[in-house]
């Protein structure tokens, strides 16, 4: 029962690379979520997928990129990674809110540094 | 614009006492309110959650209070015990816009054997 999983745990890249930060979920959950965790910030909502091939922009959308393909994987691109967006990323899940909110589920979270 | 605001950022309290955590929302569209806690290294994971329509809701030694005049809702942890001790966060959402979650800026607890 592996849940929701996160890839890598730890990355640290230099500004202006691409890096990829991997989802998967074994629930066959429909909506998956992308957040950042910064100090005083809590976490902020940076993309959101309600299906397979259907994404819309969260809260803080600029320099990410995501894709759904396939209903268990939400991967994240930073396109050309900055200082800024050195964080603890955070991948959720949730079934459809369809007549309610349904909990969503936490992966482990990726802390990634860019330098 | 941080439109759920939560206080204390951190707060020390001896074991058996009680811990109380505040937030603040500004959208009155929020209807579904839940508290995540988060252990070092660890995703959050939901606590308990409210909605408007009721005033309080409690789940063991956890217990929300709600105020929708004030748009106001509070944690309390009564009885803390160490295994308590964590980062809480206060989030909001509406139901009708999917699933998203607006978080607050988190509380650090520690709980004093």
């Amino acid at each position: 029962d592996a849940g929701i999983t996160q890839s890598p745990r730890y990355k640290i890249t230099e500004t202006g690379r691409q890096v990829t930060l991997m989802c998967h979920q074994t629930w066959s959950h429909s909506y998956m979520f992308w957040y950042r965790q910064d100090l005083g910030h809590g976490l902020r909502l940076i993309y959101y997928s309600a299906a397979a091939d259907i994404t819309d922009k969260g809260e803080v959308p600029d320099g990410y990129v995501v894709s759904r393909s396939k209903t268990e994987n939400f991967p994240l691109t930073l396109e050309s990674a900055t200082r800024s967006q050195t964080s603890v990323y955070f991948c959720a899940s949730s079934e459809s809110p369809a007549g309610g909110q349904e909990t969503q589920y936490f992966g482990p979270g990726t802390r990634l540094l860019v330098l | 614009q941080q439109q759920v605001k939560q206080s204390p950022q951190s707060l020390i309290v001896q074991k058996g006492g009680i811990s109380i955590i505040n937030c603040a929302y500004e959208n009155t569209a929020f209807d579904y309110f839940p508290w995540y806690q988060q252990f070092p290294g660890k995703g959050p994971a939901l606590l308990i959650a409210i909605r408007p329509d009721v005033s309080e809701k409690k789940e063991g030694r956890f217990t929300i209070s709600f105020n929708k005049s004030a748009k106001q809702f509070s944690l309390h942890i009564m009885d803390s015990q160490p295994g308590d001790s964590a980062t809480y966060f206060c989030a909001a959402s509406i139901e009708a816009a999917g699933n998203k979650l607006t978080f607050g800026g988190g509380t650090r607890v520690l709980v004093k054997p």
